[in-house]
């Protein structure tokens, strides 16, 4: 069964440095998304992807994270610099069908910035 | 605004005996409605949705959830707990007239079943 694959999964960082996580989505899937999950709490949505094209990026903290998708297929998320609220779970979905389509999520990174 | 309300934080059943979660939702239009399961340190599974038809939907490893209208509810539910679906659960709603919205989620459930 494909999956949504991401690494690293786990990432210990101390504030101040840069931290890159990386998507590969389902083959033949679109929509690809970043979430930002914070322990006890349920997933926020960071930015969209319809294949290269973000749709909505705008709960992404601009100053420091970035996201891009260049060639519609596999993605990066990017945080520079890492503060220590940044410590989450970062988690990449993809879809088939933007519109009715249930999500397929990876494993997920763990962030923990010290 | 989209919104998703869990309203228990934790559930405790008695593994075989049924068990519900519960999920209230708001949103402007009429809804497309997920369950999804996360296990410790991992992403979150999908379980069900409902999109349009039957109000009552069956997904995976037993789970059935209930779409009513009038109570802007959407209760995950089983009819004998196993011990492995120890997990948190979480609600997610769409908006339908949105095209392109994503789904937004609920603060989860932990769903704690007791031999």
């Amino acid at each position: 069964e494909a999956e949504v694959a991401q690494s690293p999964r786990y990432k210990i960082t101390e504030k101040s440095q840069a931290v890159a996580f990386w998507c590969d989505p389902i083959s033949g899937h679109a929509t690809l998304y970043w979430y930002r999950q914070i322990l006890g709490q349920g997933p926020e949505l960071l930015v969209q992807f319809q294949d290269e094209s973000v749709v909505d990026d705008s709960q992404l903290p601009k100053d420091r994270f970035s996201a891009e998708r260049l060639k519609g297929v596999d993605s990066t998320l990017k945080i520079q610099p890492a503060e220590l609220g940044d410590s989450a779970m970062y988690l990449c979905a993809s879809s088939r069908d933007i519109n009715t389509g249930e999500l397929f999520f990876g494993e997920g990174s763990r962030l923990t910035v010290l | 605004a989209q919104s998703v309300a869990q309203p228990e934080d934790q559930v405790n059943v008695a593994e075989g005996n049924p068990l519900t979660v519960k999920c209230t939702y708001s949103v402007s239009g009429n809804p497309y409605l997920f369950w999804y399961v996360q296990y410790p340190n991992r992403g979150l599974q999908f379980l069900l949705k409902y999109i349009t038809g039957d109000n009552l939907v069956k997904g995976s490893y037993g789970f059935e959830a209930e779409f009513n209208k009038s109570q802007t509810s959407f209760h995950l539910k089983k009819p004998s707990a196993l011990v492995s679906d120890s997990a948190l659960y979480f609600c997610a709603v769409r908006d339908r007239r949105r095209s392109q919205g994503n789904l937004i989620f609920g603060k989860g459930t932990k769903l704690s079943v007791k031999p």
